[in-house]
């Protein structure tokens, strides 16, 4: 099946820094590629995807990269805020939409 | 996005007594959910693909016979644990695919406690 490899996991940087999570996945036939945030105690949320047409996809501060030969993607925070301090998680769609989680990257902002 | 709700939120009950939980879609019909389970400080693992009108699909190493799904409308899907131990007990959580996108959105989530 598939494998998520994801890093860091904990990334501690200072407020107005950027942050960098990086996945690796098994699977050359894997298309699309989400990113999730999620709070203590709280359900995961999407805050940006990629799919495999694409090599990149911005929305305002977040950006997610996409490395189809590599089998490796990116998110990208810049201009990090207290708020940005949760756990976030990459995956990776398999067959039937079934999604393959990474092991999550705690992030800490520091004000 | 889609809206999607669990019921209860969180449930507390004894060893070998069984829980039902409940996910629903509030805005669209949902042939296909999904059902994670979460241990604290861990991943969201997948334990089973829920179809509407048909059997749930288990993932490698997750007991079809310990967690009963059933997916009896468009919009309902039901994940009971049976005879309920402490390992068992963890955060349980709802998805579906929002439409004809490859975007799945997750319910609230159902915190476990077997004592």
């Amino acid at each position: 099946g598939e494998n998520v490899e994801q890093h860091p996991s904990t990334l501690s940087v200072q407020e107005g820094d950027s942050a960098v999570i990086k996945c690796t996945y098994s699977d050359s036939a894997s298309n699309y590629f989400p990113w999730y945030k999620q709070e203590l105690g709280k359900r995961p949320q999407l805050i940006i995807d990629i799919r495999s047409n694409v090599g990149e996809k911005k929305d305002q501060r977040i950006a997610v990269t996409l490395n189809k030969t590599a089998k490796h993607f990116s998110l990208h925070i810049t201009e990090t805020q207290p708020e940005d301090s949760a756990v976030y998680f990459c995956a990776v769609e398999t067959s039937g939409s079934r999604l393959t989680f990474g092991e999550g990257t705690q992030l800490t902002v520091n004000p | 996005g889609a809206v999607v709700s669990q019921h209860p939120s969180w449930v507390i009950c004894k060893s070998g007594t069984s829980v039902k939980i409940e996910c629903r879609s509030l805005d669209f019909q949902a042939t296909t959910m999904f059902w994670y389970r979460q241990f604290p400080k861990q991943s969201l693992m997948l334990m089973a693909t829920s179809n509407e009108g048909s059997k749930a699909t288990y993932e490698q190493g997750v007991e079809k016979d310990k967690f009963l799904i059933n997916h009896a409308s468009l919009t309902l899907s039901t994940l009971t644990v049976t005879s309920a131990h402490p390992e068992d007990s963890s955060f349980y959580i709802c998805s579906l695919v929002w439409g004809y996108t490859d975007t799945q959105y997750f319910g609230p989530g159902t915190r476990l406690t077997v004592l």
